[in-house]
């Protein structure tokens, strides 16, 4: 099976940057995507990763390494509305999702 | 109205019950896709379907059926609830470009 792994919880600062890491096996690999979920709510897309690099969608940014099996999502200024999980999943061949557990982001004034 | 939707939105029922979480699409999506999501599991994909009568298992299938009769909907039974099963469950529905848009949720308490 896949294995992903990302940060249980991180804290920081409104008007800051933060950093969600995420990491994957790479056989089978399809594509990364980063979702967003607020406590009670359905988790909603902010970016799909298919080749190397950084993607850059306002103050969300996603960059993926495919040889390093690596991820991340950037995070700038931050607001309080932030606060959410984010999750990290691969496309697997199935075309089903294959989630990591979740970084739990609080955003503090 | 479009999108992706899931009833009942809440569930308690009891231990040994058939109970049935309904799904419904309206993009004409292919794939559907039933999770569950429980805390320090995240999402685990129970079921999914790649058209109208094609259904397969997913990680955490057992205790679990579903049909597709048609393309927008895709119905998730618990043939004999269990505790184990109180969860939220999320389906979701896949477009073209791989992305996967998640219904609302149903939240059910096996007692």
């Amino acid at each position: 099976g896949q294995n992903i792994d990302q940060p249980t919880e991180m804290t920081a600062t409104e008007g800051a940057i933060v950093q969600i890491n995420c990491t994957y096996q790479t056989s089978g690999f399809n594509g990364l995507f980063w979702y967003q979920q607020h406590a009670g709510e359905a988790p909603t897309f902010l970016s799909y990763n298919v080749l190397d690099g950084l993607e850059e969608k306002g103050r969300f940014s996603s960059f993926l390494s495919r040889s390093k099996g690596y991820s991340y999502l950037l995070l700038k200024e931050l607001q309080m509305k932030d606060s959410a999980s984010y999750l990290c999943a691969d496309n697997t061949g199935r075309r089903a999702l294959t989630f990591g557990s979740g970084t739990r982001l609080q955003v503090q004034p | 109205d479009a999108g992706i939707t899931q009833s009942p939105r809440y569930k308690i029922t009891e231990t040994g019950r058939q109970v049935t979480l309904m799904c419904h699409q309206t993009w004409s999506h292919s794939y559907m896709f039933w999770y569950r999501q429980d805390l320090g599991h995240g999402l685990r994909l129970i079921y999914y379907s790649a058209a109208a009568d094609i259904t397969d298992k997913g990680e955490v299938p057992d205790g679990y059926v579903v049909s597709r009769s048609k393309t927008e909907n895709f119905p998730l039974t618990l043939e004999s609830a269990t505790r184990s099963q109180t969860s939220v469950y999320f389906c979701a529905s896949r477009d073209r470009a791989d992305e996967q848009y998640f219904g609302p949720g149903t939240r059910l308490t096996v007692t």
